[in-house]
């Protein structure tokens, strides 16, 4: 079954304490991607990876980090996690070229 | 730049009814995908509708349909026949064909009344 994963599903943490939210995908897919969805604002990109090893900043890239070391695996690092960092986060995943992305089922992060 | 517009924030329909929701957007490009999600309250993100901008007839999926105007950069969701389970938020979405990054509006929050 194809399927995008994001780990954990839920996060409350405090401000400062350094965080990683998964994501993995079965699908061999060469593109991933990570936005954040705030109220009023629909989803914004941060960050996303057209394939190992290559990754480039989307809209909102400040305070996150990501890596591509595999293909099936995209995390999204959060150093120093501030307050305006809560917010809904997506993974998604495609073929470049192809019309559909894949949405994993969202990461609510609440920092405190 | 890109951007998608949905100027309306919340939208409501009685069950069975027809409801359209609107969205523009504004791109110098020819070649482009664009699409409306449904966000339910679970948070997923659901693909409802997918237009490619080159294919002039408008596509639709069982209840619903786009009214897709390229020369008006118009993209409307018609849903006919409403049913409670059609309430969400939906979202419209542009994509540059050799580009991944989703572009979106802010949302429109659909209510269903039965």
């Amino acid at each position: 079954e194809a399927q995008v994963t994001q780990n954990p599903r839920y996060l409350i943490t405090v401000t400062g304490k350094k965080l990683t939210v998964t994501c993995s995908q079965n699908m061999n897919h060469e593109y991933m991607s990570w936005y954040r969805q705030d109220p009023g604002l629909g989803l914004r990109q941060i960050y996303y990876s057209m394939n190992v090893e290559v990754t480039d900043k989307g809209d909102v890239p400040e305070g996150y980090k990501v890596s591509r070391k595999e293909k099936r695996n995209f995390p999204l690092i959060l150093e120093s996690p501030s307050p305006n960092q809560t917010s809904l986060y997506f993974c998604a995943t495609g073929v470049l070229g192809q019309e559909t992305q894949y949405f994993g089922p969202g990461t609510r992060l609440l920092v405190l | 730049a890109q951007t998608v517009t949905q100027s309306q924030p919340e939208m409501s329909v009685q069950e069975a009814e027809t409801v359209t929701l609107s969205c523009t957007y504004d791109t110098s490009e020819s070649d482009y995908y664009l699409f409306w999600y449904k966000q339910p309250p679970s948070r997923q993100m659901i693909l409802v509708i997918r237009q490619e901008a080159y294919k002039q007839q408008n596509a639709t999926e069982n209840r619903f349909s786009v009214n897709f105007q390229k020369a008006a950069k118009s993209f409307s969701l018609k849903i006919s026949d409403s049913q409670l389970g059609d309430a969400a938020m939906y979202f419209c979405a542009y994509r540059e064909r050799s580009q991944g990054n989703l572009i979106f509006g802010k949302g429109t929050k659909l209510s269903v009344k039965p």
